[in-house]
C-alpha cells in the first residue's frame, strides 16, 4: 500500500479481555517498529522486527504483551488480559532497511474500561 | 543511554512570527536526530534527519534544524509560523543501529491568527 496501515483505528475493550492490533506496513519494507504512546507523552518503544524475527523486543512492558510477524510482511500485537493502564494509542511504523526513514501508520486508539 | 529533553511543552506564536522549537539530547553515541510532526488524529511525519552529514539540515514546509555538539542541541525553526502548522512536534534520538528510537515528551505549537 501507499503507506503504513493499521487496524482497527480505535478499540474499546473490557478489563481481563484479550486483544489484537495489526500493522500493515510499506510494501517491501523489512524493518517494523510498534510504539506505544500515552496521553501527553511521547511515544515509546516495544518491539522491532527485522524480517520476520523479533530482534529487540526490550520494551514489552511484560509477558502479557506479544507481537509476530510469521511472514515479514504483516504483525499483529497481541494483549493478553488487558488492564485499564494498557490504555493508548499504539502506532506501527516501517522502513526498508535499519537506518532509512522510518514511517508511521496512524496507530489504533486502544481504550480498557 | 540515550535520551531526548523537550523544553517546552508548549508554544504559542503569532502566525508570520519565528518559531523555536527547543531539543536538548543525551547520547552515548554520535547520535542521529529527527524531528517529526503530528497534526490531530494523524500519525507521525518525518519533517528532517541529522546522520552525521551537514549540521544545518533543511526539512518539509520550511522547517530546519542545526546540530550543536557542544550544546547538545538540536532546535528546530522556521522563519514564518503558518496556521497550518499547529500541531505537535516531537524530537528523536536513534541508537546507533537505528533500532530503537527515543522520543521526547512533545512540544505543542499553537498558531495565533
Amino acid at each position: 500500500g501507499a503507506g503504513v496501515s493499521q487496524t482497527p483505528s480505535n478499540k474499546v475493550t473490557e478489563k481481563g479481555k484479550y486483544v489484537e492490533l495489526r500493522c500493515d506496513p510499506i510494501s517491501g519494507h523489512t524493518a517494523l517498529y510498534w510504539y506505544r504512546q500515552s496521553l501527553g507523552q511521547g511515544p515509546e518503544f516495544l518491539i522491532y522486527f527485522q524480517g520476520t524475527g523479533a530482534a529487540d523486543d526490550s520494551g514489552l512492558p511484560n509477558d502479557r504483551f506479544f507481537a509476530v510477524r510469521p511472514e515479514g510482511s504483516v504483525s499483529t500485537l497481541k494483549i493478553q488480559r488487558t488492564e485499564r493502564g494498557d490504555s493508548a494509542m499504539y502506532l506501527c511504523a516501517s522502513s526498508s532497511k535499519p537506518g532509512n526513514t522510518i514511517y508511521f501508520g496512524e496507530g489504533s486508539w486502544l481504550t480498557v474500561v | 543511554a540515550q535520551s531526548v529533553t523537550q523544553l517546552d511543552s508548549h508554544v504559542s506564536v503569532s502566525e508570520g512570527t519565528p518559531v523555536l522549537l527547543r531539543c536538548n539530547y543525551s547520547s552515548s553515541y554520535s547520535p542521529s536526530l529527527f524531528w517529526y510532526v503530528q497534526h490531530p488524529n494523524k500519525g507521525l511525519q518525518l519533517l528532517l534527519k541529522y546522520t552525521s552529514a551537514a549540521t544545518l539540515v533543511k526539512g518539509i514546509n520550511g522547517f530546519e534544524a542545526e546540530f550543536k555538539k557542544s550544546e547538545t542541541s538540536f532546535h528546530l525553526t522556521k522563519p514564518s509560523a503558518h496556521m497550518s502548522d499547529a500541531a505537535e512536534y516531537f524530537c528523536v534520538v536513534s541508537e546507533h543501529n537505528f533500532n530503537k528510537f527515543y522520543f521526547g515528551s512533545g512540544t505543542k505549537l499553537n498558531v495565533k491568527p
